[in-house]
């Protein structure tokens, strides 16, 4: 069964940084891609970011392009985002998914994590 | 605003049919990128309903049907039951941005 456990949200000022993590099991994690998609509190869904199966290629949306950086540590299964330069607009309830599909282009989501909530406020 | 345009509501009786509609444009859903739908029940994660345009993961029931035409695709559930109030999102890719992931708003479909 494929399980994502995300962590690490938290209530932080504006300019802070904040790391997320997400355990990943039940499935081989380097053969996947994976991403992270926020959800501001009421709104709809946000993709965030995406890191391939290897690591080597990530992709940002413009909202988080150059304060946000995706990573994965493949001998712990474990999936990071590490945000830095928070607003206030970056406050949502942050998903873990797996990707699937192919090529690229055609990836969706089949499975999501609870979400882990990230909160900017002084 | 949302690259991907989705009513904000729908609704129906039990039993009925509903469709959700998802408008794109040339540079995502009419570029040929696969449409893929997602259902969120209340404060719950987002489930796949509908992948690659039309196929539907074990366990989703067949009332669940998707299509894709041109720039637009559209998600129809028959026979509505009541545990199908949920917010449905379309998503896809939008080739005008690198590696770019595009969902819909989003519609919250009540059951009456």
């Amino acid at each position: 069964e494929v399980r994502l456990l995300e962590s690490g949200g938290d209530l932080v000022p504006p300019g802070g940084s904040l790391r997320l993590s997400c355990a990943a099991s039940g499935f081989i994690f380097s053969g996947y891609a994976m991403s992270w998609v926020r959800q501001a509190p009421g709104k709809g869904l946000e993709w965030v970011s995406t890191i391939s199966g290897t690591g080597d290629a990530t992709y940002f949306a413009d909202s988080v392009k150059g304060r946000f950086t995706i990573s994965r540590d493949q001998s712990k299964n474990t999936l990071y985002l590490q945000m830095h330069s928070l607003r206030a607009e970056d406050t949502a309830l942050y998903y873990c998914a797996k990707d699937q599909g192919h090529p690229l282009e055609n990836y969706f989501f089949d499975h999501w994590g609870q979400g882990t909530l990230v909160a900017v406020s002084s | 605003q949302s690259v991907l345009t989705q009513p904000p509501s729908v609704s129906g009786a039990p039993g009925q049919r509903v469709t959700i509609s998802c408008t794109g444009s040339s540079s995502n859903i009419g570029a040929g990128f696969d449409v893929h739908w997602y259902q969120q029940l209340p404060g719950t994660a987002p489930k796949v309903l509908i992948h690659g345009n039309t196929d539907r993961p074990s366990g989703v029931p067949d009332r669940f049907s998707g299509s894709k035409s041109g720039t637009s695709a559209s998600l129809v559930i028959t026979g509505l039951q009541a545990d199908d109030e949920a917010d449905y999102y379309c998503q896809s890719f939008d080739s005008s941005l690198r590696g770019s992931k595009v969902f819909g708003g989003g519609t919250k479909l009540t059951v009456l």
